[in-house]
């Protein structure tokens, strides 16, 4: 089975802008998480989609959105960039929810000017 | 709140020796946990898991330990090589007031020194 595919795998924005970013998850797997991870903070959850519908939140702003379609791909969007935005954004797919093993793609890297 | 700590930014050790990396929980919810593994300029990759009924699991080189009472697990590399040189996340899941969560640490930086 192909891996979770992610694009683009970089991007550079500047400040205000919005950004979309996509997710194909491993054929099958219904749920997808997206995580923020930058220097120091770890992997930071965003917020997990499972058959079309968002499961779980983590403590983000508003600004930071996503959804996912009949096909489990999953895209995030970002809006009113903010140069505390810059960071490896990465998503995983699951086959169901719960104790299985998430399978991550290899990030996007977003720099915002 | 940092539900999941990983104290150690770094750990450096020498090769064929032991790699001992800690990871501490907070939530007593939890009853299922992982280390993943990463590689610069890749996603995390599963390594090894633990259900919260053992207190031990072992993988080749890999060995985790989990201590319930004191909420804490470790992850065990014997012997170490160059290879493991990587970032290390511990993750812990569980369900909470009805909603599932997976929360991983912020990482452990190890360095296999050749």
């Amino acid at each position: 089975k192909a891996g979770v595919t992610q694009t683009p795998r970089y991007l550079i924005k500047t400040r205000g802008q919005q950004v979309t970013l996509s997710c194909s998850p491993i054929s099958g797997h219904r749920s997808v998480s997206w995580y923020q991870q930058t220097p120091g903070q770890g992997l930071q959850f965003l917020f997990e989609y499972f058959s079309e519908t968002q499961r779980n939140k983590g403590n983000f702003p508003g600004r930071f959105s996503g959804r996912q379609f009949s096909n489990s791909r999953s895209e995030m969007n970002v809006s009113t960039l903010e140069l505390g935005d810059s960071a490896l954004y990465l998503c995983a797919s699951q086959n169901q929810a719960g104790y299985d093993t998430q399978y991550f793609g290899p990030g996007t890297r977003l720099t915002v000017l | 709140d940092q539900q999941v700590k990983q104290n150690s930014p770094s750990l450096s050790v020498q090769e064929g020796r032991i790699s001992i990396l800690n990871c501490d929980y907070t939530n007593s919810m939890f009853d299922y946990f992982l280390w993943y593994k990463k590689y610069p300029a890749e996603g995390p990759t599963f390594l090894i898991s633990i259900s919260s009924i053992k207190d031990k699991n072992e993988d080749g080189r890999f060995t985790v330990f989990l201590n319930k009472s004191a909420k804490h697990l470790s992850l065990h590399i014997v012997p170490s090589q160059p290879g493991d040189s990587a970032v290390y996340f511990c993750a812990a899941s569980g369900v909470d007031s009805g909603t599932y969560k997976y929360i991983f640490g912020t990482g452990t930086r190890l360095k296999v020194l050749a």
